[in-house]
């Protein structure tokens, strides 16, 4: 079956430490994002890659990186730098289409205490 | 920018009542209009979509009709199960060459036996 797949679902880690979370995808997407989602304030566009080897910050970049060597794999870096990253993390693909929907993994959520 | 915003919830309803989820929208150009629901725990999946003006969009039950001259893509279902419990996300994308989502804060529905 296609899809999304990140991992871990549960992620804990003490402040300071940067921490990666995985995203793959097989569904054969050009374009992959990450968004945070916290209570109250819907998703937010981290950063988003339309193709292999280049990516652009969304609306909330700092503190964050991402990679994208391979088509299938787009892992988000939240870095000691982000002052806030306790929330849950959605990635998502797309087809190079604006009509067509973006097809989303089942999320980790981060805990940094 | 782009925008969009929903009626806030929780949203209460009964078995078998009818639901509407207002959504409205501030967009340069023609965007393409979509409901994403989440579940508990879980990543987003597409509920329906509509790419332009006086499309209809419907899955489930549910339906939403894109009005260009309201700007308002408001979601329906005459008759809503405890399954529909969830978090309703309407979402635009812009009219640029590339797919970037904006997405509302969402509108949590809690539908009670």
């Amino acid at each position: 079956d296609g899809g999304i797949t990140q991992s871990p679902k549960y992620l804990f880690r003490k402040e300071g430490q940067n921490v990666t979370l995985s995203c793959e995808q097989n569904l054969n997407h050009d374009a992959m994002y990450w968004y945070r989602q916290d209570p109250g304030q819907g998703l937010r566009l981290i950063y988003y890659s339309q193709i292999v080897n280049d990516f652009q910050k969304g609306d909330i970049a700092e503190g964050y990186s991402v990679s994208r060597e391979k088509k299938e794999s787009f892992p988000l870096t939240v870095t000691s730098a982000q002052k806030n990253p306790t929330a849950f993390y959605l990635c998502a693909s797309s087809i190079r289409d604006r009509d067509d929907e973006q097809y989303f993994g089942p999320g980790t959520r981060l805990t940094v205490t | 920018g782009d925008s969009v915003t929903q009626m806030e919830g929780p949203v209460t309803l009964s078995e078998e009542a009818f639901l509407t989820i207002n959504c409205t929208y501030t967009a340069t150009g023609y965007p393409s209009l979509f409901w994403y629901v989440q579940y508990p725990g879980e990543g987003l999946q597409l509920l329906l979509k509509a790419t332009k003006a006086d499309d209809k969009g419907s899955n489930k039950g549910f339906e939403a009709t894109y009005r260009k001259e309201t700007t308002s893509f408001h979601l329906e279902k005459g008759s809503v199960q405890v399954s529909d419990s969830a978090v309703y996300f309407c979402a635009l994308t812009d009219s640029g060459g590339y797919q970037k989502v904006t997405f509302g804060t969402g509108t949590k529905l809690q539908v009670i036996p």
